[in-house]
């Protein structure tokens, strides 16, 4: 069974970079997309952005100028950064496989890390 | 700055049938598949339909999802309580290059 696991800090002051990372088991980051969602509390859910094990990556047009997603095959895990944070970046950040051939089945996910924008 | 629009809550007593309607447009629904995740307070979302009506292993045919045109649906027959939960349809959409979730469904069974 596939697994992902978010981790990073939980409180980042506003206009510095928030740095999380996926950690992968259970199966190869191999032949996947792999994905950055995140939900602001109380609100729907909202796409930041996708990376290829092969290096490929997609953002969401409102967030890419301050959006960076790396992986490194070698540990089985990808990243996400985000520069200069401000309140509206507080949310609930999840990690997310695209399964089932690419086509939006996002099947696995990580519990989700809330990371808070805050001094 | 979704562009998949969804009632914001559907309901129905145990035992009936509600439905969610996605509506988007020609770059997203029009021309990709779309995919339905139901999301309980405080969880992750999970996986309901992908390819617009296909199931996961483990998701009950209760649930199903259709697409015509620019628009999506998905059905819960046989309403349960633990069917209470926000559900998001999503698709990708070839203006923004990217992916879109709708604006999510509140489901309450009465």
């Amino acid at each position: 069974q596939v697994q992902l696991q978010e981790s990073g800090p939980r409180l980042v002051k506003p206009s510095e970079t928030l740095s999380l990372t996926c950690s992968v088991s259970g199966g190869s980051i191999i032949n996947y997309y792999w994905n950055w969602i995140r939900q602001p509390p109380g609100k729907g859910l909202e796409w930041i952005g996708d990376i290829y094990y092969s290096g490929n990556t997609n953002y969401n047009p409102s967030l890419r100028s301050r959006v960076t997603i790396s992986v490194d095959m070698s540990k089985n895990q990808f990243s996400l950064n985000l520069r200069s944070m401000t309140a509206a970046d507080t949310a609930v950040y999840y990690c997310a496989r695209n399964g089932y051939g690419g086509n939006g089945g996002f099947d696995f996910w990580g519990l989700g890390t809330l990371v808070t924008v805050s001094s | 700055q979704s562009v998949l629009t969804q009632p914001p809550s559907a309901s129905g007593t145990p035992g009936q049938r509600v439905a969610i309607s996605c509506s988007g447009s020609s770059s997203n629904i029009g021309l990709n598949p779309v995919s339905w995740f139901q999301q309980v307070p405080g969880a992750a979302p999970r996986l309901l339909i992908y390819t617009n009506d296909q199931r996961p292993s483990g998701v009950p045919d209760r649930f199903s999802g259709s697409k015509s045109g620019t628009a999506a649906s998905l059905a819960i027959s046989g309403l349960q309580s633990e069917d209470e939960a926000d559900y998001y349809c999503l698709a990708f959409d070839d203006t923004v290059i990217g992916y879109v979730f709708g604006t999510g469904t509140k489901v309450t069974v009465l």
